[in-house]
């Protein structure tokens, strides 16, 4: 049970080059979220998925595409990355409530992104 | 004002010293309040959740929930180096009195020295 697992672990990407950061869950859980984390600014939600199929902007989806793939798995696009795109990227995943679920948010190890 | 405060720190302490850490919150809304421990280049772990107030208690852990004053605190007993490591505050609404993703506070440093 490797809970949720990210990759790749560090980038280094030219500005204007774009990628796609992977992340899978083995939790059967319903939501997925990306968040990026920077020094002093705290975790910042990106994008979040409640369940397959559906998506929603957080507090910073501006220059970021997600998809949810299937249950297991969600993916963050950045097309054209820039400099401000630096950061530690977190993708999370809770359950949906419920007897059997809780809302509590499980996370990745982390993606290290440097954008020069 | 950010829907919750949380001082960066960095606390530092001795070995076996009780260590507090609190967060405040503005939104009411709020119902369950959760401390997760950030070690350096690692993603969050959950330590603790708590649902309305009230104290809980997980070994050398507890959480404390004060809704009437918007106050939240985790306190470590028996401190160890091994408990260095940032921790964030977080909380939640449930779904019907409004979001049930979490806001975040920025996270404090905690330093334990030998």
């Amino acid at each position: 049970n490797a809970g949720v697992t990210q990759t790749p672990k560090f980038q280094v990407l030219k500005t204007g080059q774009s990628m796609t950061l992977q992340c899978a869950q083995d939790m059967n859980h319903n939501s997925m979220y990306w968040y990026r984390q920077d020094p002093g600014m705290g975790l910042r939600l990106i994008y979040y998925s409640a369940s397959e199929g559906t998506t929603d902007k957080g507090e910073v989806p501006n220059g970021y595409n997600v998809s949810r793939l299937n249950k297991r798995e969600f993916s963050l696009r950045l097309e054209s990355a820039a400099p401000s795109q630096t950061s530690v990227y977190f993708c999370a995943s809770s359950g949906s409530g419920g007897r059997r679920s809780s809302y509590e948010q499980y996370f990745g190890p982390g993606t290290r992104l440097t954008v020069t | 004002q950010k829907e919750v405060e949380q001082d960066p720190g960095p606390l530092s302490v001795p070995e076996g010293a009780i260590v507090s850490l609190n967060c405040t919150y503005s939104n009411s809304a709020f119902q369950y309040f959760m401390w997760y421990r950030q070690y350096s280049r690692k993603g969050p772990e959950l330590l603790m959740y708590t649902y309305s107030s009230g104290n809980k208690e997980d070994g050398r852990f507890t959480a404390q929930v004060d809704k009437s004053s918007k106050y939240i605190s985790l306190f470590i007993r028996d401190s160890q180096p091994s408990d260095s490591a940032t921790y964030l505050c977080a909380m939640r609404a449930t779904p019907s009195g409004g979001s049930y993703i979490p806001t975040f506070g920025r996270g404090t440093s905690l330093i334990v020295h030998p």
